[in-house]
């Protein structure tokens, strides 16, 4: 199984161009998630998707948009990247449904390391 | 804002030794997991331990868990070159969701 795919591995883009991570699991979780992670803050959501067909925002969703494209895909747009948000973004995802207690980690890709200049 | 925050910051040790790490949180819980990170890789998950669990071995790996004191605690056993990485705490509510901390980063030195 390849778990959590994350593409692509690495981007550079100038200020105001638009990009879109990509984002696949294979283990046919409900719930998958797309994190950033900075020097110092430890990892923080950006949105999140319990199910397919629903998404919600996270800690830090501003600059972003993301589309569940079906249970596998979830993917997450910059509209007009600015400097602030060069990071290293992480996709995540988790079995998710309603049923307590919960059981299971996260599975987490590989990371987009994207610099924003 | 960050659920969990870890501390120390950082931990250097020999091989061989034992490494504890700490984790304190905020509000209450329904679960908290521990995370390995590997420099320039993803998060890996080591062990969750539920709201009405104490204690959790997993291998070298044992966590501790007292809500009393919103307080978990990670130790890794005769540690190895191997476990130098970073070690996250996260909890979970009521959702899915989870929160990290910002992180201890190990170094165990050969």
């Amino acid at each position: 199984n390849a778990g959590v795919t994350q593409t692509p591995k690495f981007q550079v883009l100038k200020t105001g161009q638009s990009m879109t991570l990509q984002c696949a699991q294979d283990m046919n979780h409900n719930s998958m998630y797309w994190y950033r992670q900075d020097p110092g803050m430890g990892l923080r959501l950006i949105y999140y998707s319990a199910s397919e067909g629903t998404t919600d925002k996270g800690e830090v969703p501003n600059g972003y948009n993301v589309s569940r494209l079906n249970k596998r895909e979830f993917s997450l747009r910059l509209e007009s990247a600015a400097p602030s948000q060069t990071s290293v973004y992480f996709c995540a995802s988790s079995p998710g449904g309603d049923r307590l207690p919960r059981r299971y980690g996260y599975t987490f890709g590989s990371g987009t390391r994207l610099t924003v200049v | 804002s960050q659920q969990g925050e870890e501390d120390p910051q950082a931990l250097s040790i020999q091989e061989g030794e034992n490494a504890t790490m700490n984790c304190s949180y905020k509000t209450s819980i329904n679960n908290l997991q521990w995370y390995r990170q590997n420099s320039g890789r993803g998060l890996v998950h080591l062990i969750l331990i539920r709201s009405n669990e104490r204690e959790k071995h997993s291998g070298r790996l044992r966590v501790t868990l007292d809500t009393s004191k919103k307080s978990s605690s990670l130790l890794i056993t005769a540690s190895r070159a191997a476990d130098t990485a970073s070690y996250f705490c996260a909890t979970q509510g009521g959702s899915e969701k989870l929160v990290f901390g910002k992180g201890t980063k190990l170094t165990v030195n050969p």
